[in-house]
């Protein structure tokens, strides 16, 4: 099955701009969508698609793609943006299965 | 409201079965891809198994030919029976909505807790 790399950890100031990133084979094939997961909840869908942001999330979120490198962007980083994010698309080598990055830790400073 | 809410976990010893239960509300669960996402603690998230609107599964090779995920259209409700439970199941286990175009898991439940351990 294919896999999907993301940055262990990043950080970024208050207010700041921060890109976190996905790269995989499979995003050369598919669009990654990006999760916000916070300690001891679920994790909530933040873009989707090209850039599709479900209802209710801030558009200071974003998402963009080239090649096989997917970028979920937060611009005017806040203090609860901090929390883990984590990305995944289809399997290039089996579209009926799914592959999640292994996750990024951001810290707002 | 649309919301799902998982039931069934527990402790089981290794070589157990263990079934889950996604009750699903505000929305119809044969007109939707259902998935089941993992997370073992203090682990990243994992994908576990799909059920198609049609009723077509698939599974991630990890659990293959020990899990099943099924449906009663008629309780709205998704299962994922679990046989032959290994120390590695061991989890937080996700039911999530799933966007059939983009794969997206866009309504997730709160989770329950497996444990296999003797």
């Amino acid at each position: 099955s294919s896999e999907l790399t993301q940055d262990p950890a990043v950080s970024v100031a208050l207010g700041q701009t921060v890109r976190i990133t996905c790269q995989g084979d499979s995003l050369r094939s598919y669009y990654a969508s990006w999760y916000q997961q916070k300690p001891r909840q679920a994790p909530v869908l933040v873009i989707y698609g090209k850039n599709n942001r479900p209802s209710g999330i801030p558009d200071r979120f974003s998402g963009s793609s080239s090649g096989n490198t997917a970028s979920l962007t937060i611009t005017g980083a806040q203090a609860e943006d901090e929390a883990d994010y984590y990305c995944n698309s289809r399997d290039s080598s089996d579209n009926h299965q799914v592959v999640f990055g292994g996750g990024t830790k951001l810290t707002v400073l | 409201e649309v919301q799902l809410v998982e039931s069934g976990g527990g402790l089981v010893q290794p070589g157990g079965s263990l079934r889950l239960s996604c009750a699903t509300s505000g929305f119809i669960v044969s007109s939707k891809y259902m998935s089941w996402v993992r997370q073992a603690p203090g682990k990243g998230l994992e994908w576990v198994s799909v059920i198609y609107s049609g009723g077509t599964t698939y599974y991630a090779d990890s659990v293959k030919g020990r899990f099943t995920i099924s449906r009663d259209n008629s309780k709205n409700t998704l299962y994922l029976q679990m046989n032959s439970l290994r120390g590695e199941d061991t989890a937080v286990y996700y039911c999530a909505r799933t966007n059939e175009l983009w794969f997206a898991f866009d309504i997730w439940g709160q989770g329950t807790m497996v444990t296999v351990s003797s």
